[in-house]
Parts: C-alpha cells; structure tokens; sequence
C-alpha cells in the first residue's frame, strides 16, 4: 500500500533554531501534501496544503514566516519551523493523497514530535 | 462554525462488545465525504473506513460500519466486538467538494476509545 515516510519522528531544539522535517511519499507521486499540527490529546489542525510546484496555501492564524513549506517535487515537501520557541513544541504530521476520485483516502506519515526547549 | 463534532472525549467498552462513537458534521456542499481513522498511543493515523454523501449503503469494513444518516448530518462509527488492541484515539474527518482534488480534510475533537479485558 502507499507509504508516507516522516523524519525525523523525534527531535529536540534550543529555542531561537529552525527545524526541518521532510514528508516523503515512497510508492506514489503526491501533487498536495498536507501538513498538520496536534496537541496532546487533541485534534488535527490542518496548517497548510503543499503544492508541487508552487507556494503553499497556509490557513488563517498560521504564520506562513514561521512555517515554511516547500514541495520542490512530487515525492517531497518540506516543513521548516523558524527560530523555533517552547510554544511550537507540538506533533507535527504531514499527509499525502493516495489515489483520484470521491474516496482517495489521505495517508499520514508517522509525525514528528518537535520539544523546544 | 464547528464542521465536525464528536461530543465523546472518552468511552470505555468491555472487550468483545460494541460500541459506537458518535460523529456530526455541518456542510452545505451536497458532495463531501466522511471519514474515520485511528490514532493510537504512537501517534500514526490509520485510516478505518470512509462514506461518500451520494453512497446509498452504509460502509462497512471488516469489523467497522459507519451508520450514516444523511438527514440528521451523523455519520457514527461502530465497532462489533471490541478487541484490546481498539483502545485508541478516533477522529471523524470531512472533506468536502470530494471531486475536487486539492480539497482538504477537516477533523473532529477525537473520542478516546478505552477497552476493558
């Protein structure tokens, strides 16, 4: 079945750094992959849609400078978390499209849990 | 407004019963399509069962159905015979606009599924 592949699943940062974490589909092309964000025990909250090929489309509140998105090819995107604060310490899962039509399912990656400290 | 509404933040079943997690939505789109996956404590999202709104039969999937009532804008899922390894966080999802191929799919609060032995 197709795979989304996430790295890192775990990282730890000092607060003022940027972080990078790549979403990977490995068996399929992905035109949009989505990236969202999860507090503990709460829901997904949707950040952005990651567009092969041009900029990505960022939900209101999120801050496009903070979280930058980069969807260089059909296989990969990228989140980069900005000078990094305590407060972006989060789970963060990154989502691709398997498939066309009414029921393409998405499938998440494994998520990366992110701790500034 | 709220699109998808679980109203369950936890429910406890004994192992081999059913149970049945509660899911509304709010559209105006008449093709959308909803979603349930499950995301347990190592934080993957698993993709359980999916219902499209022009779908006349209620899906089902190995041990999972989804009880639509398209009237009533509920789309609950049931689980028959509860297994320990259910214990997990569910999360209803809708995407509307399901032909549209960039559209975006939005999660409910999550109910926490706990299963007694």
């Amino acid at each position: 079945g197709a795979v989304v592949s996430q790295h890192p699943s775990r990282v730890i940062c000092k607060s003022g750094t940027s972080v990078k974490i790549e979403c990977r589909s490995l068996d399929f092309q992905a035109t949009t992959m989505f990236w969202y964000r999860q507090f503990p025990k709460k829901s997904l909250m949707l950040m952005a849609t990651s567009n092969e090929g041009s900029k990505a489309t960022y939900e209101q509140g999120v801050e496009k400078d903070k979280f930058l998105i980069n969807h260089a090819s059909l296989t990969l995107s990228t989140l980069t978390v900005t000078s990094a604060h305590p407060e972006d310490s989060s789970f963060y899962i990154c989502s691709a499209r398997v498939g066309g039509g009414g029921a393409n399912v998405l499938t998440f990656g494994a998520g990366s849990r992110l701790t500034v400290l | 407004a709220q699109k998808i509404t679980q109203t369950q933040p936890g429910m406890f079943v004994q192992e081999k019963e059913a149970v049945t997690l509660d899911c509304t939505y709010d559209t105006s789109d008449p093709s959308y399509g909803l979603f349930w996956y499950k995301q347990p404590s190592s934080g993957e999202m698993i993709f359980l069962i999916y219902q499209g709104s022009y779908d006349q039969q209620n899906a089902t999937e190995g041990r999972y159905s989804l009880n639509f009532q398209k009237a009533r804008k509920s789309a609950n899922l049931v689980i028959s015979a509860s297994q320990l390894g259910d214990s997990a966080m569910y999360f209803c999802a809708m995407r509307e606009a399901i032909y549209n191929q960039g559209g975006k799919l939005i999660f409910g609060q999550g109910t926490e599924l706990s299963v007694k032995p």
